[in-house]
């Protein structure tokens, strides 16, 4: 079965633009999760849906970075008057259940000039 | 807070040498641990993982132990292979505050391996 996937692969922005990420779940993957990498670093908690509810943004650095999963499947990260300081790769992951193993996308790197 | 060090790289190696990652963590509450893996282009992998004290994880010839007491979760290999050439990612969760899911990671450790 597929894995879970993201798009774009690779976004570049001006600064000030909003971007937009999309993330496809495994099938049947009631959570999911957002995290970001910026470079030479771990991976950071974003943000966690439990079907379409957003359970936890803890981890979102500002209010311009929002998220959403409307119908409980895919979910979109988005990214209002984006910064230099947005750079980075930022990747989705899905488990079956809140404390299943998360699986993760390939990432979509993000890059503000 | 949650955090994870673990040795920096890049690490470069021999086919057939021996690995030793190391990953120390602290934690509130009462870990789980993991170690990721990311080949080149690809999406984070789950490598192996182990839940609570002395458990030990193992998959495709790696090794990791939970050792409470030295709060360690070191990852080794006997023999590695070309093809083990990635960036590896220690990491844990918690039972603490009711966001068990949330994955703490490390900075990541290049490994190289040369035929």
């Amino acid at each position: 079965g597929a894995g879970v996937s993201q798009s774009p692969r690779y976004k570049v922005a001006k600064r000030g633009q909003d971007v937009a990420l999309r993330c496809d779940p495994i099938s049947g993957h009631v959570s999911l999760f957002w995290y970001q990498q910026a470079l030479g670093q771990g991976p950071e908690f974003l943000t966690y849906f439990q079907n379409e509810a957003q359970l936890d943004k803890s981890g979102l650095p500002s209010d311009r970075f929002f998220a959403e999963r409307p119908e409980g499947s895919v979910s979109t990260l988005k990214i209002q008057r984006t910064q230099q300081e947005d750079s980075a790769v930022y990747l989705c992951a899905s488990s079956a259940s809140e404390r299943g193993t998360q699986y993760f996308g390939p990432g979509t790197r993000l890059t503000v000039l | 807070g949650n955090s994870v060090t673990q040795m920096e790289g890049p690490v470069t190696l021999s086919e057939e040498a021996f690995l030793t990652i190391n990953c120390t963590y602290t934690a509130t509450g009462y870990p789980s641990l993991f170690w990721y893996v990311q080949y080149p282009g690809e999406g984070l992998q789950l490598l192996l993982k182990a839940t609570k004290a002395d458990d030990k994880g193992s998959n495709k010839g790696f090794e990791a132990t939970y050792r409470k007491e030295t709060t360690s979760f070191h990852l080794e290999k006997g023999s590695v292979q070309v093809s083990d050439s990635a960036v590896y990612f220690c990491a844990l969760t918690t039972n603490s505050g009711g966001s068990n899911y949330k994955l703490t990671f490390g900075k990541g450790t290049l490994l190289t391996v040369n035929p």
